[in-house]
C-alpha cells in the first residue's frame, strides 16, 4: 500500500529545534520529489520545502518564511524524508504534512499526503 | 510569488445542486493547477491535476476547467460526502502556493 507516515512532532520552546521524519511505503522513493506542507489548525495550507529526486541531485527549495532555519533532507536507503527545524517561532506551530510530488511534464505538483504530525512552539 | 485567490470563501448548497468554485492566479500558470479536497480532521486529497485531469478513483461529478489565470472546480451534483474545504494550488514555479480555501456546506 502506498503510504506516507510522519513522526517527530511535539511541544518545543521558542528558539528550539525539532526534526520531523516521514517514512514512505509502496513506491520507489528515489524517483520522486518530496515536500513538506504545513497547516495551522483551522487555517489554510502553506508549502514549506521540497527535495527533488536523485536524478535531480536531491536539490532543494524552501519557502521564504523558513529559509535558513529549516533543512529538508532524505535518505533513500531508508525510504525516509526529514525536516530539521531550527530557531523555531510560535508562528511555526502547525500540522506538518509530508507529501509526494507528481510529475506533470517536468513541473511537479503534489499527489499524495501523509496524515500529518503536529508541532507546537510554546514556552 | 504567485498569489492564488479562491471564491467564494464559503458555499452552502443542497444535495443535488451544481456548485462551482473559482480560483484566480496573479499571473499565468498555464494549466499547472491542482485541486484538493480536505475533510475535517483529515489530510488533503488530490481531486484534479493539470487543471482538468481527474485523479484516479475520484468521482466523475468533479470536473476542473480553465487555463492561464482563471480556473473552476465544478461539482455537478453535490453529495453529502462532499462536505469539505477545497483548495487550489499552482505548481508553475517556486514557491508553490495555495488558494485560501472554500468551505462547502450542505444545506
Amino acid at each position: 500500500e502506498v503510504q506516507l507516515v510522519e513522526s517527530g512532532g511535539g511541544l518545543v520552546q521558542p528558539g528550539g529545534s525539532l526534526t520531523l521524519s516521514c517514512a514512505v511505503y509502496g513506491f520507489t522513493f528515489n524517483d520522486y520529489y518530496m515536500d513538506w506542507v504545513r497547516q495551522v489548525p483551522g487555517k489554510g495550507l502553506e508549502w514549506v520545502a521540497r527535495s527533488r529526486s536523485k536524478a535531480k541531485g536531491y536539490s532543494t527549495e524552501y519557502a521564504a518564511t523558513v529559509m535558513g532555519r529549516f533543512t529538508i533532507s532524505r535518505d533513500d536507503s531508508k525510504n525516509s524524508l526529514y525536516l530539521q527545524m531550527n530557531s523555531l517561532k510560535s508562528e511555526d506551530s502547525a500540522m506538518y504534512y509530508c507529501a509526494r510530488g507528481r510529475n506533470d511534464n517536468g513541473f511537479w505538483g503534489i499527489d499524495l499526503w501523509g496524515q500529518g504530525t503536529l508541532v507546537t512552539v510554546s514556552p | 510569488d504567485i498569489q492564488m485567490t479562491q471564491s467564494p470563501t464559503t458555499l452552502s448548497a443542497s444535495v443535488g445542486d451544481r456548485v462551482a468554485i473559482t480560483c484566480r492566479a496573479s499571473q499565468t500558470i498555464s494549466s499547472r493547477l491542482a485541486w484538493y479536497q480536505q475533510k475535517p480532521g483529515k489530510a488533503p486529497k488530490l481531486l484534479i491535476y493539470r487543471a482538468s485531469s481527474l485523479e484516479s478513483g475520484v468521482p466523475s461529478r468533479f470536473t476542473g476547467s480553465g487555463s492561464g489565470t482563471e480556473f473552476i472546480l465544478t461539482i455537478s451534483s453535490l453529495q453529502p460526502d462532499d462536505l469539505a474545504t477545497y483548495y487550489c494550488q499552482h505548481y508553475n514555479s517556486y514557491p508553490l502556493t495555495f488558494g485560501g480555501g472554500t468551505n462547502v456546506e450542505i444545506k
